[in-house]
């Protein structure tokens, strides 16, 4: 079926370990989105890319890297992570930028950093 | 930057009854979109309803519609004859149109409503 795919859905690491979130989306949406959900926070924006191989910063990128080689597929890896970096991870398409186009959300990654 | 305010961490309501949920922004731009995004326990952010800011009419979907005031950069959500399946975190949400200052797309949340549905 299409739609957009998060894995894993729980992860569980330890501070200084590199842990890497895969997004896969069928539309062949060319805007795809990492968000980051914590209490009393909302959801706020990490990274975002424009097509493959075009990524740019959201709101809180530190700590964070992104890569975009195919146009399915957004990962976003943590090179060493810390405890603040728990979380509940999302991510998202749409169509067009700056667009009235809804983003389509993945089900998200729950991740703990013990 | 734009923010986005929900100024009711919780609301509760009445089962059959209406509800209104508020949303404030503030931003310089004059061409932008506005979401009510619904989060249910299983995670999932679904779109309820979305309204273009150059559109005047007020956004309707089903049972849900809005009370967009673009002058007082508000944006409520109102939830007509409830239902216990309506009962999530709602968050509301900001997308710049990217005129003039272009700047980073994305959606900019809300903190959420948790709103419940009393039986």
């Amino acid at each position: 079926d299409a739609g957009i795919t998060q894995s894993p859905r729980y992860k569980i690491t330890e501070t200084g370990r590199q842990v890497t979130l895969m997004c896969h989306q069928t539309w062949s949406h060319s805007y795809m989105f990492w968000y980051r959900q914590d209490l009393g926070h909302g959801l706020r924006l990490i990274y975002y890319s424009a097509a493959a191989d075009i990524t740019d910063k959201g709101e809180v990128p530190d700590g964070y890297v992104v890569s975009r080689s195919k146009t399915e597929n957004f990962p976003l890896t943590l090179e060493s992570a810390t405890r603040s970096q728990t979380s509940v991870y999302f991510c998202a398409s749409s169509e067009g930028s700056h667009s009235n186009q809804p983003q389509h959300f993945g089900d998200g990654t729950r991740l703990s950093i013990l | 930057a734009q923010t986005v305010t929900q100024s009711q961490p919780e609301m509760s309501v009445q089962e059959a009854e209406t509800v209104t949920l508020s949303c404030t922004y503030d931003t310089s731009e004059s061409d932008y979109y506005l979401f009510w995004y619904k989060q249910p326990p299983s995670r999932q952010m679904i779109l309820v309803i979305r309204q273009e800011a150059y559109k005047q009419q007020n956004a309707t979907e089903n049972r849900f519609s809005v009370n967009f005031q673009k002058a007082a950069k508000s944006f409520s959500l109102k939830i007509s004859d409830s239902q216990l399946g309506d009962a999530a975190m709602y968050f509301c949400a900001y997308r710049s149109a990217g005129f003039p200052g272009g700047g980073a797309d994305g959606l900019t949340f809300g903190k959420g409503t948790h709103l419940i549905i009393q039986p």
